[in-house]
């Protein structure tokens, strides 16, 4: 398998535009995370799908950030207008959501950088 | 919510010595302990975990202690080489298949 699948892996915009981050999971599991790094706060929990369904999206800094995940295989994360705080790194993960193992795969990220 | 912290924030050691980085969470619900490794310009990547029913465990250089009573757990490498030098992130999670909170991280160098 090639592991979790994002794209753009680099994104130069100026404030204002809209951002558009894809993901495609490992095909078989059943979890999707979306997560957010930076210097100053770490890795911070945006949101997670289970099964396509948005279980707890309570990490989304505000209305500006919107996820989908329209199929097993596909998902989204928008942010609509971006700012200059939005700048960081942004991790998706997937996982097989079950009990007997609880790994993250995590892809390798799309660097975002809103002038 | 679940608040992990991590400590210490920076860990520079020599070829060959041991380093133990500590956290400690909030929520008493949490069972699931996993930590992970991320190198410069990569995802995290897990390398080992540990469950609430367990105290120890241990691969190869590895370790992981987990102390449910006081809220801490720990991670030991052993015989430390330059290829162990990057970020580490603990986390926690209620179940193995739960939303993961990870602590801040800990830079750690292994100087040859």
């Amino acid at each position: 398998d090639a592991g979790v699948i994002q794209s753009p892996r680099h994104e130069v915009t100026e404030m204002g535009q809209e951002v558009t981050l894809r993901c495609k999971p490992i095909s078989g599991h059943n979890s999707l995370f979306w997560y957010r790094q930076t210097m100053m706060r770490g890795l911070e929990l945006l949101i997670y799908f289970n099964n396509n369904v948005p279980i707890d999206d309570s990490g989304m800094p505000e209305d500006r950030f919107s996820a989908k995940m329209p199929n097993a295989s596909f998902s989204t994360l928008k942010i609509q207008p971006s700012e200059p705080r939005d700048s960081a790194v942004y991790f998706c993960a997937s996982s097989p959501g079950t009990s007997i193992t609880g790994e993250l795969f995590f892809g390798e990220g799309s660097r975002l950088t809103v002038l | 919510g679940e608040n992990v912290e991590q400590h210490p924030s920076t860990l520079s050691v020599q070829e060959g010595d041991s380093a133990v980085i500590k956290c400690t969470y909030s929520d008493s619900a949490s069972n699931y302990f996993p930590w992970y490794k991320q190198e410069l310009g990569k995802g995290p990547q897990l390398i080992i975990d540990i469950r609430s029913n367990v105290g120890e465990k241990k691969d190869q250089r590895i370790a992981v202690t987990l102390n449910k009573t006081a809220k801490h757990f720990s991670l030991h490498i052993t015989e430390t080489q330059p290829e162990d030098s990057a970020v580490y992130f603990c986390a926690a999670s209620e179940t193995s298949y739960d939303k993961v909170i990870f602590g801040p991280g800990t830079s750690l160098s292994v100087i040859p």
